[in-house]
This record gives structure tokens, sequence and C-alpha cells, in this order.
């Protein structure tokens, strides 16, 4: 069965302070990785897709990377606007190949 | 633009009630989808459109109906929702299905409270 598993669930950052958040995976023939933005009470904004290993994406102070089991979102010198949780997302072979399976999310605080 | 839009943004409706949500976007996407969304939960997807037509359906009670009357609108029709059945109601959309993988964008959702 496919898994997706985000840590830390969730995270408080002083402004500035650079960090790093994990999205693990076990599913039967990645077709993609999805990183999304949800602000509370809003629809979550797409922000990046990875494909293979060894890809990275890049955006504004954000930085999605990818190797066989795992994703890592990096956020470098965070500023109280990124506060929101982030998801991942898998699409995967094994399943209809176009739905999305969720991690649970991690919820970013940054602190002024 | 990657905007998809929902309406109304909240609603409120007794078990006994018919309501719809309505979404819509233009930019001309051939897959749609409806996903519920619970308090501190990643969404789960209820329905999926594929060139107008139904390919997905998640096990869903009954008493959620979609219709998509062209590419562009899709609607999710609500009737004898129980309390546990509120949550945010997500649209989203992609370019295609299939064995190309395409990103999916959402709206704003539909914040719904059954009383």
């Amino acid at each position: 069965e496919d898994q997706v598993t985000q840590s830390p669930e969730a995270l408080r950052l002083q402004e500035g302070e650079s960090s790093s958040l994990n999205c693990s995976y076990t599913v039967s023939g990645l077709r993609g990785l999805f990183w999304y933005r949800q602000d509370p009470g809003k629809g979550p904004e797409f922000l990046f897709t990875l494909y293979s290993a060894g890809e990275e994406k890049e955006k504004e102070r954000l930085k999605a990377t990818l190797t066989k089991k795992e994703s890592f979102l990096h956020i470098t010198a965070p500023k109280p606007e990124d506060s929101a949780t982030y998801l991942c997302a898998v699409q995967a072979g094994s399943n209809s190949g176009y739905a999305l399976n969720f991690g649970k999310g991690t919820s970013l605080l940054v602190t002024p | 633009d990657t905007e998809v839009t929902q309406t109304p943004k909240h609603l409120v409706m007794g078990m006994t009630n018919k309501k719809s949500l309505k979404c819509e976007q233009h930019m001309g996407h051939r897959a749609m989808y409806w996903y519920k969304q619970k308090a501190k939960k990643p969404p789960e997807l209820m329905f999926v459109y594929s060139y107008e037509k139904l390919s997905i359906n998640e096990s869903v009670p009954s008493r959620f109906s979609p219709e998509c009357p062209n590419s562009s609108l899709l609607n999710l029709h609500l009737h004898a929702l129980q309390p546990e059945d509120s949550a945010l109601y997500l649209c989203a959309s992609s370019q295609g299905t299939g064995t190309v993988t395409y990103e999916q964008y959402f709206g704003p959702g539909t914040r719904l409270t059954v009383t």
C-alpha cells in the first residue's frame, strides 16, 4: 500500500532561521511528487512537481529536492508570511494514475 | 492564470435541505476533481471527471451527487447530509489524466456546515 509520511508535524522557526521539511514515501512506480502550501481555511496552492530522483526546483525562499525514498522542502531565511501548512502528495502508477495521495502535512509557524 | 473559482464560500444547511456547490475553471483543463477536507487532515478524493465523464467515485455516499455540465464547470449536489459531512469541500482541475502526470490546481473551497 502506498504511504506518504511528513515530518515534523509542526515546526516553529524564528524569522531568518533556515530549516527543512521531510516527506518520505513508499509507492509503486512514482509518477510525480507534489508540494502544496495551504493557508487556514483556503485551498492548497501548488508549489512544485518533482518527477525523478536528483531533481531540484526553487521558488523564492523554497527549494524542493527528491531522492528515491524522500523529498525535502528547504526553507531559507523564512519570513512570517511563510507560515502555513505544507502538504506533500504523490501520484503513483499503482493507483488510478491521477489520484493524489497526500501526507498529513507540516504546520510551519515563523515568528518575527 | 491558474485560477479555480468556487461558490459559495460558506454554506450552512439543515439535514433535509438540498443545495449545490459550484466550481469553474477557464484554463482549458480536461480533468476536474472534488475533494473533502476535515480540520487538520489532508484532502480526500471524492470524484474525478475526465473529459466530462465520471471516471472515479471513491465510494462516496449517494447523498453527494456530482455533475459536469461542460468542461469548465463542476457541480456537487448535496441532499440529506449528516453533521459529519461538515468540512471544506475543494474543487481542483488539471490538464488531463492518464499516462502523463499533471499538477492539480485547487480552488479556495466551500466551508460546509450541516446542522
